[in-house]
């Protein structure tokens, strides 16, 4: 079955970095975007970008600019988002989703991850 | 950007009630409105995607309307299980968005 595993819970302080990995199975990695989206702790869903795992083509939001970056590796249909200068608003669940803009006119995030948490606390 | 707003942020209601949430755009998004469920502590779950279209798997109780800007979202006789909270998510344009959510509590 289509199915997202993403790595485990992190703790980071201030100031460092966080890598978040997000493996495929079930379909064909490089047929579908991959998107990532955070959840701050009762807040609402915020999307940070996107990934086009066949050219390796990226999208990000303006907020994230310069701080978040999103690679894949096609040999292991994994997927990742490194999000940099970590602060303690940047704490949240942080989710990938399969994205259909590669594969249908219609474009929606079908299969999500069970989401990642990650705290920054000094 | 475009902006989603959902109305109303949250709502009360019990199990056979027929209700409907509102999702408004800043600006046109033709049929690009998606709905997605998400209960606590859980992952989102695509419900409607296309304003109309009925995820596999989701039960037809639920169903959308809408396009342009303004957007609805049905579910015709709640059951217990539909108690969540709710986002549209437009998908016209990039950045995508996300509204506000609307929680659906039982009365």
């Amino acid at each position: 079955q289509v199915q997202l595993v993403q790595s485990g819970a992190e703790v980071k302080k201030p100031g460092a970095s966080v890598k978040v990995s997000c493996k495929a199975s079930g379909y064909t990695f490089t047929g579908y975007y991959m998107h990532w989206v955070r959840q701050a702790p009762g807040q609402g869903l915020e999307w940070m970008g996107w990934i086009n795992p066949n050219s390796g083509g990226t999208n990000y939001a303006q907020k994230f600019q310069g701080r978040v970056t999103m690679t894949r590796d096609t040999s292991i249909s994994t997927a990742y988002m490194e999000l940099s200068r970590l602060r303690s608003d940047d704490t949240a669940v942080y989710y990938c989703a399969r994205g259909t803009e590669g594969a249908a006119a219609a474009h929606y995030m079908d299969v999500w991850g069970k989401g990642t948490t990650v705290t920054v606390s000094s | 950007d475009i902006q989603m707003t959902q109305s109303p942020s949250s709502l009360s209601a019990s199990v056979g009630d027929r209700v409907t949430i509102t999702c408004r755009a800043s600006q046109s998004i033709s049929s690009y409105l998606n709905w997605y469920q998400q209960k606590p502590g859980k992952a989102p779950k695509l419900l409607i995607y296309a304003a109309s279209s009925l995820q596999s798997g989701v039960p037809s109780r639920f169903s959308g309307s809408g396009s342009g800007t303004d957007f609805t979202l049905t579910i015709s006789s709640l059951q217990p299980e539909d108690f969540a909270t709710y986002y549209c998510q437009q998908s016209y344009s990039t950045p995508r968005t996300f509204g506000q959510g609307t929680r659906l509590e039982i009365k």
